[in-house]
């Protein structure tokens, strides 16, 4: 069926790595969501991508959408202790309404 | 920015009884929310949508008559846990967007439920 896979599931990092988060959906999306969830919380929305090739930053976070719209990333320049938690993309697969989430990839960052 | 306030944060109860769960839209109305379950390192499953004034419509394999959704106002989305068992037990969240929009979707604190 349709569905949002992530890659990788588990990333270890030591404090001052990068970190990339891959997010592929099985069709074409009109816009791609991030959300971030830190350990015993709630998702928290990051940010939202709708155009083809699409590149935005937030600081230390670039988030890309890819040309088909189908695939997105998650990049993380020198990552700190407080970016720890698990990241979710999450995209309109089935109705507008509807987001339907990835399988989320956990990060932990060693001090 | 917008709030969302789950209530209770967590809960354990018996097996073979009811549990509420109330999720509130503090400064925005909400015509649709949604209720997400979410089992250990694992995503956040669907399981229905809540609309105002109407009947809920619920994911494939959710079971209607197990997880009441009633939606009585434009800030109020209530998840009825009845009947609950062992299996029950998760973590339940809900969600819901600012009216007319398609982007953000703001999350309540999310309830852990025990069922014993």
């Amino acid at each position: 069926g349709q569905q949002v896979m992530q890659i990788p599931q588990y990333q270890h990092v030591q404090e001052g790595e990068d970190f990339t988060t891959y997010c592929n959906s099985s069709t074409t999306l009109s816009n791609i969501q991030w959300y971030k969830q830190r350990p015993g919380g709630h998702p928290v929305f990051l940010i939202q991508l709708v155009k083809s090739g699409e590149v935005k930053k937030q600081k230390r976070l670039t988030f890309q959408f890819g040309e088909a719209k189908k695939n997105s990333s998650l990049h993380i320049t020198a990552t700190q202790t407080t970016d720890v938690g698990t990241y979710f993309c999450a995209g309109p697969l089935h109705s507008a309404r509807q987001l339907t989430f990835g399988s989320g990839t956990q990060l932990t960052v060693l001090p | 920015g917008a709030v969302v306030s789950q209530h209770p944060s967590w809960v354990i109860c018996k097996s073979g009884t009811s549990v509420k769960i109330e999720c509130r839209s503090l400064d925005f109305q909400a015509t649709t929310m949604f209720w997400y379950r979410q089992f250990p390192k694992q995503s956040l499953m669907l399981m229905a949508t809540s609309n105002e004034g109407s009947k809920a419509t619920y994911e494939q394999g959710v079971e209607k008559d197990k997880f009441l959704i009633n939606h009585a106002s434009l800030t109020l989305s209530t998840l009825t846990v009845t009947s609950a068992h062992p299996e029950d037990s998760s973590f339940y969240i809900c969600s819901a967007r600012a009216e007319g929009t398609t982007g953000e979707l703001f999350f309540g604190e999310g309830s852990r439920l025990t069922v014993l």
